[in-house]
């Protein structure tokens, strides 16, 4: 079946930068999601890449795709400690369903 | 737009009262989505549905748990009886045309 693994902690400096990664098993995926989850409040959704890119890139966020392997990386750049939180990786698995990761803490220190 | 509205957004309940949980979706958005969220297990999708219609419910732990969507602009998602075991985040998402689906900011449930 579809399941999708990441690293439970990620800890970088602020000011570095900060690379999560995740894998997939469905090769059919359309889309692969990075939302962010800050103590106490819901998913939000970060940045999506559509299957046919490899690379894509908001600000300071830059994801890669590589299809041949599954795998999926985002990167922070210049990472502040208001980027601490959780971040999943979610593909859209049928269109309809998302199937998330079990999400990377990430821990922005001084 | 709000976004998606849920409420309560805190819960605390005896084991075995009834428990019901409620979402606003996105106006415009025709696809609604209840996840529960435990440190165990991770975020899982219980239920989903489009046009106001349960599309799959495999997700749904017992039949303890129901759901209904009665409009598009409301949804319920009930617990009856509760157990220590129900204690979670619930999250509500909803979902338009393009693929992505946005999350409301949860009810943290607490059953005793």
């Amino acid at each position: 079946g579809e399941d999708v693994e990441q690293s439970l902690f990620l800890s970088v400096r602020e000011g570095d930068s900060s690379v999560i990664n995740c894998t997939y098993t469905d090769s059919s995926s359309t889309y692969l999601y990075w939302y962010k989850q800050e103590p106490g409040a819901g998913l939000q959704l970060l940045t999506y890449i559509f299957s046919n890119m490899d690379m894509k890139q908001d600000q300071r966020l830059t994801v890669l795709l590589n299809k041949k392997d599954k795998h999926l990386s985002l990167r922070i750049a210049d990472t502040q400690t208001g980027d601490s939180a959780i971040y999943f990786c979610a593909e859209s698995y049928n269109t309809d369903k998302l199937i998330f990761g079990t999400g990377t803490r990430l821990q922005v220190f001084p | 737009d709000a976004g998606v509205i849920q409420s309560p957004r805190h819960e605390v309940t005896e084991m075995g009262q009834e428990v019901t949980l409620r979402c606003k979706p996105i106006s415009g958005h025709d696809y609604l989505f209840w996840y529960r969220q435990t440190m165990m297990r991770g975020l899982e999708l219980l239920i989903y549905f489009n046009n106001n219609v349960p599309i799959d419910d495999s997700g749904m732990p017992e039949d303890r748990f129901s759901a209904k969507m009665p409009n598009a602009s409301f949804s319920t998602l009930k617990i009856q009886p509760s157990e220590p075991r129900d204690s979670a985040v619930y999250f509500c998402a909803s979902r338009g045309d393009a693929d992505t689906q946005y999350f409301g900011p949860g009810t943290r449930l607490t059953v005793l």
